[in-house]
């Protein structure tokens, strides 16, 4: 299948730093790429839809500001979470849907999911 | 509303013995549905997903999942649990149109006794 990897795969840091995380697709472009956060023993919310090209759409209570997502590329999405808290720790998955046309697509809508960056705020 | 609740929070098997995790769905449009396992620390890996066609889908490690339309389900089964199958589980559903996101159930924990 499609990979998609992300960048570091872990990271701890000082409270009021800010923290990169990079969500590659490798073998397909995608248009779109989602970004979900998971916190311990619950499961995945998604934080932000990425389109290439134009302006991430954040979900209710997701601040714009904090989480920076940058998708400069068919094949690279960023998440900075600027000034981090400690309750900003948490498992961050990024996944990408192939568009038409590239030999990855679906029409089902499945994504490829990274295999995810844990953060530590310290 | 569109929700995806997989009722058991916390399941455990002994190993040889059958599996049935359940997942119900709320969605306005047709579902496409997905059964992932996810291990510690780890990311998520597709089991098996249902677009259309045959309501019962084969999907990897010996797992199957059959969607009852009727009863807005898709319950994931394997006849004999190995003890590699401890994990999280988390059923899913999307939609087809680009762009959208996948909705997570907050997924079932498997323990493997032996």
């Amino acid at each position: 299948g499609a990979v998609v990897s992300q960048h570091p795969s872990r990271v701890i840091c000082k409270s009021g730093t800010s923290v990169k995380i990079e969500c590659r697709s490798l073998d397909f472009q995608a248009t779109t790429m989602f970004w979900y956060r998971q916190f311990p023993k619950q499961s995945l919310m998604l934080m932000a839809t990425s389109n290439e090209g134009s302006k991430a759409t954040y979900e209710q209570g997701v601040e714009k500001d904090k989480f920076l997502i940058n998708h400069a590329s068919l094949t690279l999405s960023t998440l900075t979470v600027t000034s981090a808290h400690p309750e900003d720790s948490s498992f961050y998955i990024c996944s990408a849907r192939a568009p038409p046309g590239t030999g990855r697509e679906s029409s089902y809508n499945e994504q490829f999911f990274g295999p995810g960056t844990r953060l530590t705020v310290l | 509303a569109q929700s995806v609740t997989q009722p058991d929070i916390h399941i455990t098997v002994s190993e040889g013995a059958s599996l049935e995790l359940r997942c119900n769905y709320s969605y306005g449009a047709t579902p496409y549905l997905f059964w992932y396992v996810q291990s510690p620390g780890q990311g998520l890996q597709l089991l098996l997903k249902y677009f259309s066609g045959d309501t019962l889908v084969q999907g990897i490690k010996g797992f199957e999942a059959e969607f009852k339309r009727s009863q807005s389900s898709f319950n994931l089964r394997k006849p004999s649990v190995h003890w590699s199958d401890a994990a999280e589980y988390f059923c899913a559903v999307g939609a087809s149109q680009a762009g959208t996101a996948l909705i997570f159930g907050k997924g079932t924990t498997l323990s493997v006794s032996s």
